[in-house]
């Protein structure tokens, strides 16, 4: 099936430092991508979607300066925190969407990535 | 908007027991319903998808069925195991972009 993967799969950083997460489509090009957020004991909450080579589209109350989007190509988005804070930890969990081995579009899930915020 | 829900928030049960989890959703034109297992501190993992046009999945011990007119799915899960302790969430893709909406889970602990 469809392979999403999520580098790295935990981070711990600095107060002020900016955290890139990279997220793949290891095995099908995806037309669109997407970034949720979960909060523990909370469901998964949707901050941006993206399309390759266009600006993500941020959910109302998401901060696109705090939370840059690129969308390099069809297999590969990357998910930057920039000046992270504490209130930044969560776990961070991509999504792509395509063809992968379906006859329907499907949108296919990542591991997570964890971000620790000291 | 697409608002989902699941009940119960939580259950534990004893193991073999036969168990239904509830999932609802208040706009019915959805694209299709997904059932994940989260483990704690882990991903989603995809259990079964169905599809607007199909009623019911099944896969092992795990059954899934979709009703777009009571806007509501149901994950059955035959013989529970201890193994099968883990957060269910249920995610209904609908709009314009299909995009999709997750309800909080529910969190599954079977004893032995």
């Amino acid at each position: 099936g469809a392979v999403v993967s999520q580098h790295p799969s935990r981070v711990i950083c600095k107060s002020g430092t900016s955290v890139k997460i990279e997220c793949r489509s290891l095995d099908f090009q995806a037309t669109t991508m997407f970034w949720y957020r979960q909060f523990p004991k909370k469901s998964l909450m949707l901050m941006a979607t993206s399309n390759e080579g266009s600006k993500a589209t941020y959910e109302q109350g998401v901060e696109k300066d705090k939370f840059l989007i690129n969308h390099a190509s069809l297999t590969l988005s990357t998910l930057t925190v920039t000046s992270a804070h504490p209130e930044d930890s969560s776990f961070y969990i991509c999504s792509a969407r395509g063809f992968g081995g379906s006859r329907v579009e499907t949108q296919y899930f990542g591991p997570g990535t964890r971000l620790l915020v000291l | 908007k697409q608002e989902v829900t699941q009940i119960p928030a939580a259950l534990s049960v004893p193991e073999g027991e036969n168990l239904v989890l509830n999932c609802s959703f208040t706009d019915s034109a959805i694209y299709n319903l997904q059932w994940f297992r989260q483990d704690p501190g882990k991903g989603l993992t995809s259990l079964l998808l169905i599809q607007s046009s199909q009623r019911e999945q099944t896969s092992g011990r795990l059954n899934a069925s979709l009703d777009k007119s009571s806007g509501r799915s149901t994950l059955y899960i035959a013989a529970s195991q201890p193994g099968d302790s883990a957060t269910y969430l249920c995610a209904a893709a609908s709009g314009g972009s299909y995009i999709p909406t997750f309800g909080r889970g529910t969190s599954l602990i079977v004893h032995p």
